[in-house]
């Protein structure tokens, strides 16, 4: 079983619908949270940051971790085709920073 | 300028040939890191070097070997490539909990 389960999609929306992406994960030392956003042909580019549990809102973008069940989500609002791209969940402890990832997620919004 | 630098982007290379892959970083952090991609495989550590003196192996270095230059130099390099070595490569710099990736070098061995 993978420390980091992510479900790789592909999923795909029309344009302004909300996109939902979730991970979940085994190792209850994980502290760190984080999605990052890979463009084709691109470096992941880090989108959300949250520490320990809770939510974290920046513009269209929301995360939430819920350590009790070992589960984080993404949620998009508003969808645009410039949201195209993998997601990508990662997540570390606290004692030691290397980043567990899980496989991505692709989203495609229609225009 | 990009804070996380990679050379080169692109590479071919042919089996048993002895491959280097240049990251440089600009946001003054001591932990830089060497992951591979690959489909269906997410982001697996090569290497990680938390300061010049300090470097430590991930969950798949055989085959892989670093070299930490200065604060804001790391390098991999692959002794003698083989095929199921072609993926490609990002190098990371990070503080706390989060990390800053390159652009990536897209590695070929035929």
């Amino acid at each position: 079983q993978k420390e980091v389960e992510q479900d790789p999609g592909p999923l795909s929306v029309p344009e302004g619908a909300i996109v939902s992406l979730n991970c979940t994960y085994s190792n209850s030392a994980f502290q760190y949270f984080m999605w990052y956003r890979q463009y084709s042909r691109k470096g992941p580019e880090l989108l959300m940051y949250t520490y320990s549990s809770g939510n974290k809102e920046d513009g269209r973008f929301t995360a939430q971790v819920d350590k009790s069940s070992k589960y984080i989500s993404l949620f998009i609002r508003d969808s645009q085709p410039s949201d195209s791209a993998t997601y990508l969940c990662a997540m570390s402890a606290s004692n030691d920073y290397k980043l567990s990832f899980g496989a991505g997620t692709t989203v495609t919004v229609r225009a | 300028d990009a804070d996380v630098t990679q050379t080169p982007r692109n590479r071919i290379t042919k089996t048993g040939k002895r491959i280097m892959l240049e990251c440089s970083q600009t946001k003054g952090h001591d932990r830089m890191y060497w992951y591979r991609q690959d489909p269906g495989l997410g982001l697996r550590l090569i290497y990680y070097s938390f300061d010049v003196k300090d470097i430590n192996k991930g969950e798949i270095s055989d085959g892989y070997s670093v070299s930490r230059q200065a604060q804001a130099k790391f390098s991999l390099s692959l002794e003698s490539a083989i095929p199921n070595q072609t993926a490609l490569y990002f190098c990371a710099t990070g503080s706390t909990g989060t990390q800053y990736f390159g652009p990536g070098t897209r590695l070929t061995v035929l």
